[in-house]
């Protein structure tokens, strides 16, 4: 079965500090996809980034940036410099083509991150 | 370019009452999503569709709950009947394939009295 854990329930830091969020999944298929989306106040799912588990080169893209780590079973997402239009929750999500021929993502349960002016 | 549509963004009604909840995906996607979002449950994927046939729908919860997708431009989730514990953000998405990134709706706030 597949299984995504962000163990970080809630995470509040003062703004310009840098802050990781962790994720770790479980998943039997040697193919498979991660990805991040942020849910701000708002209520509205945001696409951040895709990566499938044969690439495992790190991305930035501005102040974000994503260290996946196969090894440890491990796609944790950093904020350099957060400001307060961070304040989200962030989930990570996985997606295998074999499971049991459906796709779809299997999110974590999230984690609301809070940045105090 | 529209991004997927939802209707209703909040519907209220009453325990017994039919709901039916409306996406419109983007123009192009092959697959279609329906999530649910509630505090205890978090995000889960209730079923699929791919080119307009129902792939996986063990994620529906029980009988009341249905899906429909008659063309590739429109689908229904419905709910018959309510019951207040369906009271919940539902969350339309599409996606090219099924493991391109989804992109969603902006919700429905289902709430059931």
């Amino acid at each position: 079965a597949q299984k995504v854990t962000q163990a970080q329930t809630e995470i509040s830091v003062v703004e310009k500090e840098d802050v990781t969020l962790d994720c770790v999944y479980e998943t039997r298929d040697t193919t498979y996809y991660l990805f991040w989306y942020k849910q701000p106040p708002s209520g509205e799912l945001v696409f951040l980034i895709r990566r499938n588990s044969f690439d495992e080169q790190n991305e930035i893209s501005g102040r974000y940036s994503w260290n996946f780590q196969k090894s440890t079973s491990s796609f944790n997402f950093t904020i350099t410099a957060s400001q307060v239009v961070d304040s989200a929750v962030y989930f990570c999500a996985l997606s295998s083509p074999n499971r049991g021929g459906a796709d779809g993502l299997t999110f974590g349960k999230g984690t609301h991150l809070i940045i105090q002016p | 370019d529209a991004g997927v549509i939802q209707s209703p963004r909040h519907e209220v009604t009453e325990m017994g009452q039919e709901v039916t909840l409306r996406c419109k995906p983007i123009s192009g996607h092959n697959s279609l999503f329906w999530y649910r979002q509630t505090m205890m449950r978090g995000l889960e994927l209730l079923i699929y569709f791919n080119n307009n046939v129902p792939i996986d729908d063990s994620g529906m919860p029980e009988d009341r709950f249905s899906a429909k997708m008659p063309n590739a431009s429109f689908s229904t989730l419905k709910i018959q009947p309510s019951e207040p514990r369906d009271s919940a953000v539902y969350f339309c998405a599409s996606s090219l394939t099924g493991t391109e990134k989804l992109l969603f709706g902006s919700g429905t706030q289902l709430s059931v009295l």
